[in-house]
């Protein structure tokens, strides 16, 4: 079945470590996207990729960085520099002609 | 911009009562829209979608009617069963803004038995 693997569903760390978060699809869609989710919160775009090789600060790139060298992955590592990393990590994908959002079981990352 | 705005929650429904929850947006194209739904602890899962005004989306017992007079999306449902209970969250996704989809903050909905 095609869908969005995330992995590890729970990531603790130390601060001051960088940290990588891993998502892979195979369903083919060109677009891929991270969100940050706080409790009670919406989603909040930390940054996308439209094609391979290419990606796009969100809302709150800060702190982070993404790499898009295959179309099927797009880990994110959550770097030193982000003050409030614990938080709920959704990635998900899409075609580019505005189709549903397909998101992955998210990582719950706790940093202390 | 473009933004969604939903009802504030929590709620809390007995089992077979009737829900609204309200989504309100603003857009300067026109936005397909869409309600998603989040389990304890997953992702979010597509629940419904409308591509164009007067469209109604509809799955599982759930609807929503795309509003372009109001520019509202509600989603409804008749008789909400303890399973409904889960966090809401409608969205849009305009081609004139990328197709960046934009959520509301979400709406917690509890059904007790």
């Amino acid at each position: 079945d095609g869908g969005i693997t995330q992995s590890p569903k729970y990531l603790f760390r130390k601060e001051g470590q960088n940290v990588t978060l891993s998502c892979e699809q195979n369903l083919n869609h060109d677009a891929m996207y991270w969100y940050r989710q706080d409790p009670g919160q919406g989603l909040r775009l930390i940054y996308y990729s439209q094609i391979v090789n290419d990606f796009q600060k969100g809302d709150i790139a800060e702190g982070y960085s993404v790499s898009r060298e295959k179309k099927e992955s797009f880990p994110l590592t959550v770097t030193s520099a982000q003050k409030n990393p614990t938080a709920f990590y959704l990635c998900a994908s899409s075609r580019r002609d505005g189709s549903p959002l397909h998101f992955g079981n998210g990582t719950r990352l706790t940093v202390t | 911009g473009d933004s969604v705005t939903q009802m504030e929650g929590p709620v809390t429904l007995s089992e077979e009562a009737f829900l609204t929850i309200n989504c309100t947006y603003t857009a300067t194209g026109y936005p397909s829209l869409f309600w998603y739904v989040q389990y304890p602890g997953e992702g979010l899962q597509l629940l419904l979608k409308a591509t164009k005004a007067d469209d109604k989306g509809s799955n599982k017992g759930f609807e929503a009617t795309y509003r372009k007079e109001t520019t509202s999306f509600h989603l409804e449902k008749g008789s909400v069963q303890v399973s409904d209970s889960a966090v809401y969250f409608c969205a849009l996704s305009a081609s004139n803004t990328g197709n960046q989809f934009y959520f509301g903050t979400g709406t917690s909905l509890t059904v007790i038995p």
